[in-house]
């Protein structure tokens, strides 16, 4: 079974410019996440979806991020304009369910660097 | 307070045992978690404990939870080079927002020696 897919695994951008990051999660996971890793930190949540609705946003950064998951299935995060601080690795995950105590199953993640 | 710690180094040598620790915030957090990140990769799950239980053993693996102290500890025996990564505690702890969300620690990257 394929794990969670994510792309690009790299990218790199001027700040001020847009860039978008694609998640696809595993089949069948109703909940998906986007978190930000900082590098030497853990993982902090920006925005968790339960199917196509946003149920979680409160850490999401609303002026210049912007996230979406029309299907309840594929989901996008963009950023727009980036800016130096943005760079960092963009990391998916899904679980099958929405009680936030289900395991959480992580994508390759997307390294970003802002120039 | 109110961050996960983990301390952010340990270096063993291969064959010995590894012990990485954990204390966590929130005492109503029903799951707590190991996740191991190796260069480049995302976060792999290593195991998981439901916070009614003490120990959980799973191969190599053995975690301990102690709910009085909130303090977590992995244990990998028989250490390998292919353990070599940075491993996080994270726990599902309720959120302002009354919905439970994993929070992470900073990692602890284990370095073992041939």
């Amino acid at each position: 079974e394929a794990g969670v897919v994510q792309s690009p695994r790299y990218k790199i951008i001027e700040k001020k410019q847009p860039v978008a990051f694609w998640c696809n999660p595993i089949s069948g996971h109703n909940t998906l996440y986007w978190y930000l890793q900082n590098l030497g930190q853990g993982p902090e949540l920006l925005i968790r979806y339960e199917n196509e609705e946003a149920v979680d946003d409160s850490q999401l950064p609303k002026d210049r991020f912007s996230a979406e998951r029309l299907k309840g299935v594929d989901s996008t995060l963009k950023i727009q304009p980036a800016e130096l601080g943005d760079s960092a690795v963009y990391l998916c995950a899904s679980s099958p369910g929405g009680s936030g105590g289900e395991t959480q199953y992580f994508g390759p993640g997307t390294r970003l660097l802002v120039l | 307070g109110e961050d996960v710690e983990q301390s952010l180094f340990l270096s063993v040598r291969e064959g010995d045992s590894s012990v990485i620790n954990c204390t966590y915030t929130d005492s109503s957090s029903t799951y707590l978690y190991w996740y191991k990140q190796e260069p480049g990769a995302g976060l792999q799950l290593l195991t998981y404990i439901f916070s009614n239980m003490d120990m959980k053993q799973d191969q190599r693996l053995t975690v301990l939870l102690n709910k009085k102290d909130k303090h977590l500890s992995l244990r990998i025996a028989d250490t390998q080079t292919g353990d070599s990564a940075i491993y996080f505690c994270a726990e599902n702890r309720i959120m302002d927002t009354g919905r439970r969300a994993l929070t992470f620690g900073s990692g602890t990257r284990l370095q073992v020696q041939p």
